[in-house]
């Protein structure tokens, strides 16, 4: 069964600071994807990365930029130079290869980031 | 243009009664999905169509059904609603392969008195 751990309940940072979100997954599928979405408080859910299980080549969109490593089933996401519009709940999140052709994806808990001005 | 819509945004109502909610998405995905989300933010999947079947039932209450009459919308009915049921539902649709995001709706707050 597939699983996304997020450990981290809450951080708290102030504004500038980098940040890191942990995400650490378990699957027996040779392929899967990896996904981040966050929610900022207004509630809605925004997708922001997908990440192939055949490509561990990280990835740098503006300030954010993912770090995936296959060998510790990691997918971490760093935000460099945190502004207060970063606040928000980020969910981790697993798509298995295998299932059938169909989708079912598994989220982490989140973890709620609060910017501090 | 709104991507994945539901109705209504928030919902009060009382132990007992029954409701629906309503979405459409207009991305010509042929995947939907309910969530439901709770006050700690867990996020659960309950139902998932694909072309309108019924392709993940995950283990929720039997008071809730849901109804997809095309590719493009899936409403979620509940009856005898219980105080447990109050969180947010969200919609949410892809073109239901597995290396496709989730394009979610903006949620519906349902609040139980």
């Amino acid at each position: 069964a597939q699983k996304v751990t997020q450990a981290q309940t809450e951080i708290s940072v102030v504004e500038k600071e980098d940040v890191t979100l942990d995400c650490v997954y378990e699957t027996r599928d040779t392929t899967y994807y990896l996904f981040w979405y966050k929610q900022p408080p207004s509630g809605e859910l925004v997708f922001l990365i997908r990440r192939n299980s055949f490509d561990e080549q990280n990835e740098i969109s503006g300030r954010y930029s993912w770090n995936f490593q296959k060998s510790t089933s990691s997918f971490n996401f760093t935000i460099t130079a945190s502004q207060v519009v970063d606040s928000a709940v980020y969910f981790c999140a697993l798509s298995e290869g295998n299932s059938g052709g169909y989708q079912k994806v598994t989220f982490g808990t989140g973890t709620k980031l609060q910017v501090i001005p | 243009d709104t991507a994945v819509s539901q109705t209504p945004k928030y919902l009060v109502t009382q132990m007992g009664n029954d409701k629906s909610i309503k979405c459409e998405q207009n991305l010509g995905h042929d995947t939907m999905y309910w969530y439901k989300q709770d006050s700690k933010k867990f996020l659960k999947i309950m139902f998932s169509y694909n072309n309108k079947e019924l392709i993940i039932n995950e283990t929720v209450p039997n008071r809730f059904s849901p109804k997809s009459p095309d590719k493009a919308h899936l409403n979620l009915h509940i009856n005898s609603l219980e105080l447990g049921d109050s969180a947010v539902y969200f919609c949410a649709s892809s073109q239901g392969r597995p290396n496709q995001p989730q394009h979610f709706g903006d949620g519906t707050r349902l609040s139980i008195l």
